[in-house]
């Protein structure tokens, strides 16, 4: 199957920084790419849907000021956790849809832990 | 609107002995439908989806599963448990030919698998 990756998969960070994740479609392009965010022992909540070349889409709840998305290019999209605060600790899990099968390929997480 | 529900948070097995994930979903028009798994720390990978056609579909690692439209059910099965199989199993859900259109997740199933 396709191959989507996540950069980094681990990342520390003070409060109050910011913290940017990249996601990356390797052997396909993606017009459409999520960002999904996983408590511990939970399924994955949507935060937001990313197209290229155009804003991203915020489920509600989610603050679009809080988490930038960024869809420049179709294999790139990236999310920026900005002034971090511990309650952002979390696991954050990208897709990319394949939009010529019509499936989601799951990056492997990138787990945040805020100080 | 749709929806999926997974019944049965935890599910337990003798490796060996058949597995039985249930999922049934709920959708408005024609459903496309996956099953993604899960392993600890990582992001999800996917065992296999339905489309159109067959309404038996095989995936990876021997796990196979039958849409039945009358039942709305997409319960995934494997013949004989394995010891690598236990991990976090999600169903989901997605509207055919629309490109925004994000996955909807079910809980997930935990399957444990003892020897």
């Amino acid at each position: 199957g396709a191959v989507v990756s996540q950069h980094p998969s681990r990342v520390i960070c003070k409060s109050g920084t910011s913290v940017k994740i990249e996601c990356r479609s390797l052997d396909f392009q993606a017009t459409t790419m999520f960002w999904y965010r996983q408590f511990p022992k939970q399924s994955l909540m949507l935060m937001a849907t990313s197209n290229e070349g155009s804003k991203a889409t915020y489920e509600q709840g989610v603050e679009k000021d809080k988490f930038l998305i960024n869809h420049a290019s179709l294999t790139l999209s990236t999310l920026t956790v900005t002034s971090a605060h511990p309650e952002d600790s979390s696991f954050y899990i990208c897709s990319a849809r394949d939009p010529f099968e019509e499936t989601q390929y799951f990056g492997p997480g990138t787990r945040l832990l805020v100080l | 609107a749709q929806s999926v529900t997974q019944l049965g948070s935890h599910v337990s097995v003798s490796e060996g002995a058949l597995v039985l994930l249930r999922c049934n979903y709920s959708s408005s028009v024609p459903p496309y439908l996956f099953w993604y798994v899960q392993y600890p720390n990582q992001g999800l990978q996917l065992l296999l989806k339905y489309t159109t056609g067959a309404t038996l579909v095989k995936g990876i690692n021997g796990f196979e599963a039958e849409f039945k439209k009358s039942e709305t059910s997409f319960h995934l099965t494997k013949p004989s448990a394995h010891m690598s199989d236990a991990a976090e199993y999600f169903c989901a859900v997605t509207v055919p030919n629309q490109a925004g259109t994000a996955l909807i997740f079910g809980k997930g199933t935990t399957l444990s698998v003892s020897s």
